[in-house]
């Protein structure tokens, strides 16, 4: 069946960087884009952007311009996103997703979510 | 950016009634809206796309819909594995953006 994999937790520092991985099995990796959720304690989910799995092109969202990038390998079917100079406001879960069925970008496959805490 | 306000932020209910969560949108846009359910510590869960059809396996007791910038998620009667937090996403425009949430508890 379809299904992400992520990394697990991370304890991360202020001004450190976070890479969190998703793996992807049970389709063809190249034929969907991947999505980039989190979800900060309190706050609602935030899309991050998204990643072009066959030619690798990104689309960030400005809130996370210039501290973010999505990069893939096609021949592991893993897609990373990484998190530049962190602060406490990071802290969150991370989620990868897709639209499989075409439902023109809502998503119904996610990951089980990666922890990543901000902390001195 | 389109914002997406939730209402109410909590609503107390019991299993078997009949229940409906509000999303609004600060813009216009047509049917590019999703509704999400998420129980603790999990991944949130498509239910609804295209502000009116169910994802695949969801039950029929789930409905969308749309009325220009007001959206309805409808639980037709509730049962106790409904009590969850419910989002909805627009996807009309770059950022996609989600509203904070409804969260179900029972009475």
């Amino acid at each position: 069946q379809v299904q992400f994999v992520q990394s697990g937790a991370e304890v991360k520092e202020p001004g450190a960087s976070v890479r969190v991985s998703c793996k992807a099995s049970g389709y063809t990796f190249t034929n969907f884009a991947i999505h980039w959720v989190r979800q900060a304690p309190g706050q609602r989910l935030a899309w991050m952007g998204r990643i072009n799995t066959a030619q690798g092109n990104t689309k960030y969202s400005e809130k996370f311009q210039g501290r973010v990038t999505f990069t893939r390998d096609t021949s592991a079917t893993t897609a990373y996103m990484e998190l530049s100079s962190l602060t406490s406001e990071d802290t969150a879960v991370y989620y990868c997703a897709m639209d499989l069925q075409n439902y023109s970008d809502a998503f119904d496959i996610w990951g089980q979510g990666t922890l990543v805490t901000v902390s001195s | 950016e389109i914002v997406m306000t939730q209402s109410p932020a909590t609503l107390s209910v019991s299993p078997g009634d009949r229940v409906t969560l509000s999303c609004r949108a600060s813009q216009s846009f047509s049917s590019n809206l999703a509704w999400y359910q998420q129980k603790p510590g999990q991944a949130p869960r498509l239910l609804i796309y295209g502000a009116s059809t169910r994802a695949t396996g969801i039950p029929a007791r789930f409905s969308g819909s749309e009325s220009g910038t007001e959206f309805t998620l409808t639980i037709s009667s509730l049962q106790s594995e409904d009590f969850a937090v419910y989002f909805c996403q627009q996807y009309h425009n770059w950022p996609y953006t989600f509203g904070q949430g409804t969260k179900l508890e029972i009475k």
